[in-house]
């Protein structure tokens, strides 16, 4: 079946770099994509969204890329801290209906100070 | 600022018993989830929950799974015979209808361990 997918099992930067999660997904009809951090012991939490009518969307620090053309979405994260050291997930809404979260397997994210 | 609470933290059981997952989620929140993720794996769904019924299910929400509301504060999920398979992490999630997708709130999880 069509899945959400990470290029990188785990990406370790310096403190003061960015960082470039990377995320593939297959399914085309996919409109809504979302960009989650989980730290040890939480849950998901929501960093930033895009639909599939953008290329881009920034936040504080965070900036989410959309290439439909290659079905590739990508996070960067400037200036990464310690505090970002966590695991990173894509996640799609397949079914607008009731907002059905499909995830990617993440990447976990370690910064160095 | 607002929080969907897991209880309990940690639970083990034994194969085949029943164990009940407890939720509760943001007050004003409609629609209610479940998610869980088996160790090393991607986040997975469970079931949606809305107006007092299952909106949608995955094939992993087989017959030994339900889920209740039985008051207007807290969401449950009941395993009645779990497996060594069970063993994951369960997370409950609540939004509300208003801001749709976005508008995800999860919890801490409950870490279900089956021996």
């Amino acid at each position: 079946g069509e899945s959400v997918g990470l290029h990188l099992p785990t990406l370790s930067v310096q403190e003061g770099d960015n960082s470039i999660i990377n995320c593939a997904y297959s399914n085309s009809a996919s409109d809504y994509f979302i960009w989650y951090k989980q730290e040890s012991g939480k849950g998901p939490q929501f960093i930033i969204d895009i639909r599939s009518n953008m290329d881009k969307r920034q936040g504080q620090r965070v900036t989410v890329l959309l290439n439909k053309t290659v079905k590739h979405l990508s996070l960067q994260i400037a200036a990464t801290q310690p505090g970002d050291s966590a695991v990173y997930f894509c996640a799609e809404i397949m079914n607008s209906g009731y907002s059905t979260l499909t995830f990617g397997k993440g990447t976990m994210l370690l910064v160095s100070p | 600022e607002p929080e969907v609470t897991q209880t309990p933290s940690h639970q083990v059981t034994q194969m085949g018993q029943e164990v009940i997952l407890r939720c509760v989620p943001i007050s004003n929140h409609l629609y209610f989830y479940w998610y869980r993720q088996i160790l090393g794996q991607k986040v997975e769904f469970l079931v949606s929950f809305y107006n007092n019924e299952i909106s949608e299910k995955s094939e992993i929400f087989d017959d030994q799974f339900s889920v209740e509301r039985p008051d207007g504060s807290n969401f449950t999920l009941k395993i009645r015979s779990t497996k060594l398979e069970d063993s994951a992490m369960y997370f409950c999630a609540s939004r509300r209808e208003d801001r749709e997708w976005y508008g995800y709130t999860f919890g801490s999880g409950t870490r279900l361990t089956v021996v």
